[in-house]
């Protein structure tokens, strides 16, 4: 059965580097998304991101955060200076259509020093 | 814009017993309503998901209902186990966004 894949698993880095979290869609998926999860707490939206261009995105996603869909595969989250509180599992999720199932990543965890 | 509201935060149940998680939402304009299970250190898994069209869904030991008027909507467990322990999160969604609850920690007692 084919799954969302993401790379790295974990991401170490310094307050202040760049980061990009990338992440394999399901293959005829359509609509896009980013998630993150504080530890312990509960799943925050990001973006969605549907025929090349975001389509809703959350307060949380700010001039800091990027989404790209370089190929005709891949999907990246790009954070550009990261900061303390970025430190949080990513997860990216793809599915078919709006207002439908969303199949979830195995996530990235993000660590700031 | 949306919210989700969950309860309770913590709920534990004698295995084999029924539980129960309730969910409130804001929009009347949601109209998709997945739930979704997540283990320690796993993914979110969908476990069952409603459409605002109808009022009640099941999948084998699992159910859901929803009252739209009352913008609520409930996640049924019946004849938990030990399995069935995790971090159950419901969620509502509008225009391609997913908003979710805070989550409930199951915990089924042997």
């Amino acid at each position: 059965e084919p799954e969302v894949t993401q790379t790295p698993s974990h991401q170490v880095t310094q307050m202040g580097q760049e980061v990009i979290l990338r992440c394999v869609p399901i293959s005829n998926h359509l609509y896009f998304y980013w998630y993150r999860q504080i530890l312990g707490q509960k799943v925050e939206f990001l973006v969605s991101f549907y025929n090349n261009e975001i389509s809703e995105k959350s307060e949380i996603f700010d001039d800091q955060f990027s989404v790209e869909r370089p190929d005709g595969s891949n999907f990246t989250l790009k954070i550009r200076s990261t900061k303390l509180e970025d430190s949080a599992m990513y997860f990216c999720a793809s599915g078919l259509a709006a207002y439908n199932e969303q199949f979830f990543g195995p996530g990235t965890r993000l660590t700031v020093l | 814009g949306e919210n989700v509201e969950q309860h309770p935060s913590t709920l534990s149940v004698q295995e084999g017993d029924s539980a129960v998680i309730k969910c409130t939402y804001s929009d009347s304009a949601s109209n998709y309503f997945p739930w979704y299970k997540q283990e320690l250190g796993k993914r979110p898994q969908l476990i069952i998901d409603i459409r605002s069209n109808v009022g009640e869904k099941k999948d084998q030991r699992i159910a859901v209902t929803l009252n739209k008027t009352a913008k609520h909507f409930s996640l049924h467990i019946t004849e938990t186990q030990p399995e069935d322990s995790a971090v159950y999160f419901c969620a509502a969604i509008r225009d391609d966004k997913i908003i979710f609850g805070k989550g409930t920690r199951l915990h089924i007692l042997p």
